[in-house]
Parts: structure tokens; C-alpha cells; sequence
């Protein structure tokens, strides 16, 4: 079962910024965070991940609270391809451990 | 450089028949990992492959079945096919080396429908 908690929808104007939050409070020491992303009839495509530290990739920022328990991940100018199903997953450190999905956040960005 | 690609995109079985899904992972990557996405969820994890050995498993039948070839292309076979394995079946393909990053290249998947 997925160990994270995601709003089941969530709608953002174009242009403005995306937050999309997460809660993963049992999540352990040596756990990542990671988000993917899967548009419309496509495979998941990853977004970004980190482990305590905010972290900012070309695609977007992830801030991780310091307690780690909850994290969100920021698209900072939205645009009408970011429409999408967004998954927050917690993953071991080390290892080959698979990704568990969960059900996601809908994303629509409305022009 | 080509991505993972998966064939055939889109195929209808019956009950009872056996199907074959294919995919060739993303240039230099040696992983390959099947996943199982119902309509509304999230992908669900089948079974991963390495070496031509089938390294981890999720919580699926024995009717699910695979194989990877030695240029890590790999297989996915469902026998005795149900109602229940209509879904969309996602490759990820990756790097044991960097298997400590998580990031896993998908492709579009092979939406299987079973009358």
C-alpha cells in the first residue's frame, strides 16, 4: 500500500503556481520522496525527488517540511501540459525497491 | 536516442486466452520493471527483471509470467486471461547502477481489453 497522501484533485489557473501537497508521516530515516507525474495516455514520467533538503530541478521545486513528514511540490509558472495525474511516492534510500503508487492528485490547469 | 517502447499499444483477448506484451527498455539501460495500471489508479508493481532473472515480484498470480532477453529486452505473459486484467501495462526501464536514485523511464503502455 502506498505510504503517502495526496488530494484526490486539484485545479491551478495557467500561468499562476502549482502546489501540490503530500503527507507521508510515517515515513522513515531512509526514505526519499518522489514524484512522478503521468499525463493522459502516456507511461509516468519522473519529476524530481530529495530526502530533507528542498531541492529544484528544471521541471520544479520540492520542499520537504523539516520534520519530513509532509512535502509539496511546487510548479512554479503552470501551464495548460501540466495537466495531469501527479504521484507523491516514498521510496528506501538504497536498494531496488520498487515504486508504490497510489491513486495521485488530478492537476487541471484551466486557461 | 529512442525511449522505452512497448507494443502492441492497444489489443482485445477474451476470457481464458494467453497474451505476450513486449518492450525494449531506454539505450543502455540493463532493468526492466512491468507494471499493471487499472482505469482510475495508480500503476500497481508486477515484477522486475534483471540479468534475465526475474529479480522482485508484487502480489500477482503465477499467471503472470515474464522473461528478458540478452539485449534486456523483456516479455510479459498473462495465461488464462480474466475480466479482472483488462488494464493499461506500463514498462519502466533503468540503470542497476543507479538504482539507488529511483528513477524509472516508463513507457506508454499496452492497453489490453478482455471480453
Amino acid at each position: 500500500d502506498a505510504k503517502t497522501t495526496q488530494p484526490t484533485s486539484m485545479d491551478c489557473a495557467e500561468g499562476r503556481a502549482a502546489n501540490l501537497p503530500c503527507n507521508h508521516s510515517t515515513i522513515s530515516g531512509n526514505e526519499y520522496v518522489y514524484w512522478y507525474r503521468q499525463i493522459h495516455s502516456q507511461g509516468p514520467q519522473y519529476i524530481i525527488h530529495g530526502l530533507k533538503n528542498n531541492e529544484t530541478n528544471e521541471m520544479a521545486s520540492l520542499i520537504i517540511t523539516e520534520d519530513r513528514k509532509s512535502s509539496t511540490l511546487i510548479l512554479p509558472h503552470a501551464t495548460l501540459r501540466d495537466t495531469a495525474v501527479y504521484y507523491c511516492i516514498v521510496r528506501p534510500i538504497s536498494g531496488n525497491t520498487p515504486l508504490v503508487f497510489g491513486k495521485g492528485t488530478r492537476l487541471s490547469v484551466i486557461a | 536516442d529512442a525511449g522505452v517502447t512497448q507494443s502492441p499499444t492497444h489489443l482485445i483477448k477474451t476470457r481464458g486466452q494467453q497474451v505476450t506484451l513486449r518492450c525494449s527498455p531506454k539505450s543502455g539501460h540493463d532493468t526492466v520493471s512491468w507494471y499493471q495500471q487499472a482505469l482510475g489508479q495508480g500503476p500497481q508493481f508486477i515484477f522486475q527483471y534483471y540479468e534475465e532473472e526475474e529479480r522482485q515480484r508484487g502480489n500477482f498470480p503465477d499467471r503472470f509470467s515474464g522473461h528478458q532477453f540478452p539485449n534486456y529486452s523483456s516479455e510479459l505473459n498473462v495465461n488464462a486471461l480474466l475480466l479482472g486484467d483488462s488494464a493499461l501495462y506500463l514498462c519502466a526501464s533503468s540503470r542497476v547502477r543507479e538504482a539507488n536514485t529511483g528513477e524509472l523511464f516508463f513507457g506508454e503502455g499496452s492497453r489490453l481489453t478482455v471480453l
